[in-house]
């Protein structure tokens, strides 16, 4: 079965606030993980990574926060906008394993005005 | 910088028959990887080739096979097709092997009937 999954498929926020998207990961090998964002019709969009040996990364407008302990991850849009709405996937990529992503099966974000 | 193509964007088989779809890395990127996407789901990792090798393999099987050229674009070929095969394929680029910083292209929507 998928290693990584999301609490919530659907997560609606209101224009201008700060959405906080969760993901669960199963696998404590994993040491690479990305967020994808994308949009009806079209590929998946990169948006940030971090790798096992950080907590935090930051990005324009976006925050990836690893722990480890818990094997939690999530993403954080500061100040969404319309354009934000989307559906978000986490991934991860297992230490020594074929050189793929392993993706969850998505939250989707509506931005409400 | 010009990003991932592929072509074509929407293509209908019957059952039984044999597809190929093309791939065109992003400028630079010298690793590219196939993902099957089903409706509402995650992509799944099909496989990866790096320097013209495959690099990785996800679970497939063998009636799915690729191509890397000298140039980086890459053949997706699948035998056989079932029903079941009815998805978007999405072909990823990354600047060297390995899972790191893949960006994808459109995809192709494949309808097998």
């Amino acid at each position: 079965g998928e290693s990584v999954g999301l609490h919530l498929p659907t997560l609606s926020v209101q224009e201008g606030d700060n959405s906080i998207i969760n993901c669960a990961y199963s696998n404590s090998a994993s040491d690479y993980f990305i967020w994808y964002k994308q949009e009806s019709g079209k590929g998946p969009q990169f948006i940030i990574d971090i790798r096992s040996n950080m907590d935090k990364r930051q990005g324009q407008r976006v925050t990836v926060l690893l722990n480890k302990t818990v094997k939690h991850l999530s993403l954080q849009i500061a100040a969404t906008q319309p354009g934000d709405s989307a559906v978000y996937f986490c991934a991860e990529n297992l230490r020594g394993g074929a050189d793929g992503l392993t993706f969850g099966k998505g939250t989707h974000l509506i931005i409400q005005p | 910088e010009t990003g991932v193509t592929q072509s074509p964007t929407h293509l209908i088989k019957t059952r039984g028959q044999q597809v190929t779809l093309r791939c065109s890395s992003q400028s630079g990127h010298n690793t590219v990887s196939w993902y099957q996407q089903a409706l509402g789901q995650g992509p799944q990792f099909i496989f990866q080739y790096y320097r013209e090798e495959e690099n990785g393999r996800g679970n497939f099987p063998p009636r799915f096979s690729g191509l890397q050229f000298p140039n980086y674009s890459s053949e997706l070929n699948v035998n056989a097709l079932e029903l079941d095969d009815s998805a978007l394929y999405l072909c990823a680029s990354s600047p060297s092997g390995g899972p790191y910083e893949q960006y994808f292209g459109p995809g192709t929507r494949l309808t097998v009937t």
